[in-house]
């Protein structure tokens, strides 16, 4: 079965880091183009970033500069690094996979990110 | 930026209506373009990609059409589950969009 489960979410001050893990199984990490995407409470979804299966990595504007996506292969599992975090960033964060058909066809539970003081 | 207008807002139907949704880009997106049903409290789930094509055990009530700007999803007989909130997605440029939201909901 293909899942993927986020962890690492919870309750920061504006200015704080957090950073969001996305252990994967049933396939590799690395072999695919991994993103985050973020769906602020009652709105809808935002993409936030991508790694690809060759290391390149693409943001949003509204978090380029603060954000990092990497991945542990060794581990299977996608990371967010989230720095200089803004009220404007509580949402839900979920980690999702794109085999190359542009589009994500696997979803993680999500986990809740409050930036709040 | 690729801006995606989904319509209508909301649409109110009933179990066994045919529901047509709309989703149009302010560019061409070739046929690039996803549709995902969201729950309440849970991920979205792909039902189509490459604007036609219908994803892994996605049911056959699904349908996708359009190319370029204009693309629809047709749910030829609503079952309970798939009143939620349908999004688009286009992947054509950098950013990644996605649509607002049609929220379908029971009449």
């Amino acid at each position: 079965e293909l899942q993927l489960v986020e962890s690492g979410g919870g309750l920061v001050q504006p200015g704080g880091s957090l950073r969001l893990s996305c252990a994967a199984s049933g396939f590799t990490v690395s072999s695919n183009y991994m993103n985050w995407v973020r769906q602020a409470p009652g709105k809808g979804l935002e993409w936030v970033s991508v790694i690809y299966s060759g290391g390149s990595t693409y943001y949003a504007d509204s978090v380029k500069g603060r954000f990092t996506i990497s991945r542990d292969n060794s581990k299977n599992t996608l990371y967010l690094q989230m720095n200089s975090l803004r009220a404007a960033d509580t949402a839900v964060y979920y980690c999702a996979r794109d085999y190359g058909v542009y589009a994500f066809d696997v979803w993680g539970q999500g986990t809740m990110v409050t930036v709040s003081s | 930026e690729i801006v995606l207008t989904q319509s209508p807002g909301t649409l109110s139907l009933s179990p066994g209506e045919r529901a047509t949704l709309s989703c149009r880009a302010s560019q061409s997106v070739s046929n690039y373009l996803a549709w995902y049903r969201q729950k309440p409290g849970q991920a979205p789930r792909l039902l189509i990609y490459e604007a036609s094509t219908r994803a892994t055990g996605i049911p056959a009530r699904f349908s996708g059409s359009g190319f370029g700007t204009d693309f629809t999803l047709t749910i030829s007989s609503l079952e309970p589950e798939d009143f939620a909130v349908y999004y688009c997605q286009q992947r054509t440029n950098w950013p990644l969009t996605f649509g607002g939201g049609t929220k379908v909901e029971i009449k």
